[in-house]
């Protein structure tokens, strides 16, 4: 089983800085099947990047992905106060069908 | 639009059962995989499996064979999530969520607004 292992854990920055996620996974991860989701508090998740780069509908172009095998990394360019949440990665294995989730990065108010 | 409409709060003793449902609009409901979610107070996302809304057919991930039961009921769109003998450590919020298919890309494109179970005597 693929564990993904996200950091840093927590991020402190302030709004107009860059955030830089980082997600690594145990073994190589298929770039069309890495996804990441921002969660606010007693939200639900939200995606915001499928197949390692894809911006989903409606997501502001200051979010960006990239990375491919083993290391992903999730970019805020410019910090808006509304993106300070916990962001997820999630990979798909396919055989069997299987999902696995990093766990998380907050990233907060400096 | 689509949206994934989950049932209300649930506070439940241990031991009880649980049915959890999520009802789905906006798309044909039998195109795309449901998926379920969990994720306990203060904790990460944890994918408990999914079940195809075709056939029937569900897929648990390790940690949630036996008490946990995924159904349908294609003619009102919506799935449930059963489960039995709860246990304090079944606290939590679960979501359900779309699985979503395009050009050779699988995410989780639509999600409910989750459920919250307690369990607690």
């Amino acid at each position: 089983e693929i564990v993904l292992t996200q950091s840093p854990g927590t991020l402190s920055l302030s709004p107009g800085e860059r955030a830089t996620l980082s997600c690594r996974a145990s073994q190589s991860v298929s770039s069309t099947y890495l996804a990441w989701y921002q969660q606010k508090p007693g939200q639900a998740p939200r995606l915001l990047i499928y197949g390692a780069s894809s911006r989903a509908t409606g997501i502001p172009d200051r979010f960006s992905g990239s990375g491919s095998g083993t290391d992903f990394t999730l970019t805020i360019s410019r910090l808006e106060p509304e993106d300070f949440a916990v962001y997820y990665c999630q990979q798909f294995g396919s055989s069997p069908p299987i999902f696995t989730f990093g766990p998380g990065t907050k990233v907060d108010i400096k | 639009q689509v949206q994934l409409v989950q049932s209300g709060s649930e506070l439940k003793k241990p031991g009880a059962s649980v049915k959890v449902s999520c009802k789905a609009s906006g798309y044909t409901f039998t195109t795309y995989p449901l998926n379920w979610v969990r994720q306990a107070p203060g904790q990460g996302l944890e994918w408990m499996g999914l079940i195809n809304t075709n056939t029937g057919n569900p897929t648990y991930a390790q940690g949630f064979t036996g008490r946990f039961v995924f159904s349908l009921d294609t003619s009102v769109s919506t799935a449930y999530l059963q489960i039995s003998s709860l246990k304090a450590e079944d606290t939590a919020v679960y979501f359900c969520a779309r699985g979503d298919y395009y050009a050779g890309n699988y995410y989780f494109g639509y999600w409910g607004q989750g459920t919250l179970v307690t369990v607690s005597s």
